[in-house]
């Protein structure tokens, strides 16, 4: 069954600690994203992944790392430098096209809520 | 840098009205837009997109969207809409500029009333 998986669904954590969210996909993708989804806001970029080993700022990539070591692999992690870090947090994927015509494929996110 | 913008944040409407979500673009250069929904509890989906051609496009389940380069705009069109539209819908595009970034704008919120 090809998709996007993101675990946990919830999770709560104390302010100031690191959080590391995952993001899986099988569906040989080159192209991984992560967004962060308020209400009224849509859905605002933090990092993007052209290719393993290599990775770009988005929109809002402060107080937010990544790594991409494996093609189907792209965990986000949330430092204690990001501020305002309660949110929904979507992966999304695609074929990765420079052309910039891909569709994206979404896993089901992450809320994540800091106490 | 580009920017989408939803001006309707939400819609109410009865089954079988008509419906028209509106999407502007900030962008002078080329453009690849997008409409995605995210019927509640689901994943964030595709409904259509245009890149070139024919500037009026079909997507999945009745939904079609016409792109007017002149006004900047991708708004969405379903004729008769039904309980099951009930969603939230972003407009999204990328540019020649940005072609990696899709930039998507704020959302609107469908409430479809049976």
């Amino acid at each position: 069954d090809g998709g996007i998986t993101q675990s946990p669904k919830y999770l709560f954590r104390k302010e100031g600690q690191n959080v590391t969210l995952s993001c899986e996909q099988n569906l040989n993708h080159d192209a991984m994203y992560w967004y962060r989804q308020d209400p009224g806001q849509g859905l605002r970029l933090i990092y993007y992944s052209q290719i393993v080993n290599d990775f770009q700022k988005g929109d809002i990539a402060e107080g937010y790392s990544v790594s991409r070591e494996k093609k189907e692999s792209f965990p986000l992690t949330v430092t204690s430098a990001q501020k305002n870090p309660t949110a929904f947090y979507l992966c999304a994927s695609s074929v990765g096209r420079a052309s910039g015509t891909d569709t994206q494929y979404f896993g089901p996110g992450t809320r994540l809520t800091v106490l | 840098a580009q920017s989408v913008s939803q001006h309707n944040h939400h819609v109410i409407l009865s089954e079988a009205a008509s419906l028209e979500l509106g999407c502007n673009y900030s962008y002078g250069g080329t453009v690849n837009l997008f409409w995605y929904v995210q019927y509640p509890g689901q994943h964030l989906q595709l409904l259509l997109k245009y890149f070139s051609g024919d500037p009026l496009v079909k997507g999945i389940k009745g939904f079609e969207a016409e792109f007017i380069k002149s006004k900047f705009s991708f708004n969405l069109r379903k004729p008769s809409v039904q309980w099951s539209d009930t969603a939230e819908y972003f407009c999204a595009v990328t540019t020649s500029g940005s072609a990696r970034q899709l930039t998507f704008g704020s959302g609107t919120q469908l409430t479809v009333l049976p």
